[in-house]
């Protein structure tokens, strides 16, 4: 079974300009999360889909975080215009039920974002 | 928002012992799990706790789950180098997936 992809896994860019990460999902999982970790912290929440709706962006900051998951598989996740507090790693995550219930969730590799 | 706390911050144990970690957490959920991460790299799921359990196993490591208190533990029995990473727990909030995470414990094992 193929895992999550992310890409790109690295990042530079400057402030006040823009960029977008990729994820594929494991196949046939409805739920996709992207987090932001920021280094020596927890994965925060920032939008969670189940297919191609959104379940939660609570804490998404919306005037410059977009994702949209078109067709309920692949998502996008674009920042615009970067700060350099957005400097990060960007995790997407993908998980299914089974018998009505929550199974664990499987973890991309992450793109590292610098923002200079 | 996030869910869980994990305790302590940061754990440093010689190879051999076995090492607790604690996460409490906020609201009533559906499910708790343990992650795993090593320096660099993605979460690796090590086990899911359901909120009518109270134990589970799974090789060296036993999670214990207390609704009542919100808070669980993880137990890593006999100690190895390759075990030092960062814990994270997740909660689901109760009629959601939500899967959010503590700060985690930062686990080092001594040789």
């Amino acid at each position: 079974e193929a895992g999550v992809a992310q890409s790109p896994r690295y990042k530079i860019i400057e402030k006040r300009q823009s960029v977008a990460f990729w994820c594929n999902p494991i196949s046939g999982h409805a739920t996709l999360y992207w987090y932001q970790q920021i280094l020596g912290q927890g994965p925060k929440l920032l939008i969670q889909f189940q297919n191609n709706g959104v379940v939660d962006d609570s804490q998404l900051p919306k005037d410059r975080f977009s994702a949209e998951r078109l067709k309920g598989v692949d998502s996008t996740l674009k920042i615009q215009p970067a700060k350099l507090e957005d400097s990060a790693v960007y995790l997407c995550a993908s998980r299914t039920i089974l018998r009505g219930m929550n199974t664990e969730a499987f973890f991309g590799q992450g793109t590292r974002l610098t923002v200079v | 928002s996030q869910q869980g706390e994990e305790d302590p911050q940061a754990l440093s144990i010689q190879e051999g012992e076995n090492a607790t970690m604690n996460c409490s957490y906020k609201t009533s959920i559906n499910n708790l799990q343990w992650y795993r991460q090593n320096s660099g790299r993605g979460l690796v799921h090590l086990i899911l706790i359901r909120s009518n359990e109270r134990e589970k196993h799974s090789g060296r490591l036993r999670v214990t789950l207390d609704t009542s208190k919100k808070s669980s533990s993880l137990l890593i029995t006999a100690s190895r180098a390759a075990d030092t990473a960062s814990y994270f727990c997740a909660t689901d909030t109760y009629n959601n997936n939500d899967m959010r995470f503590g700060a985690g414990t930062r686990l080092t094992v001594k040789p």
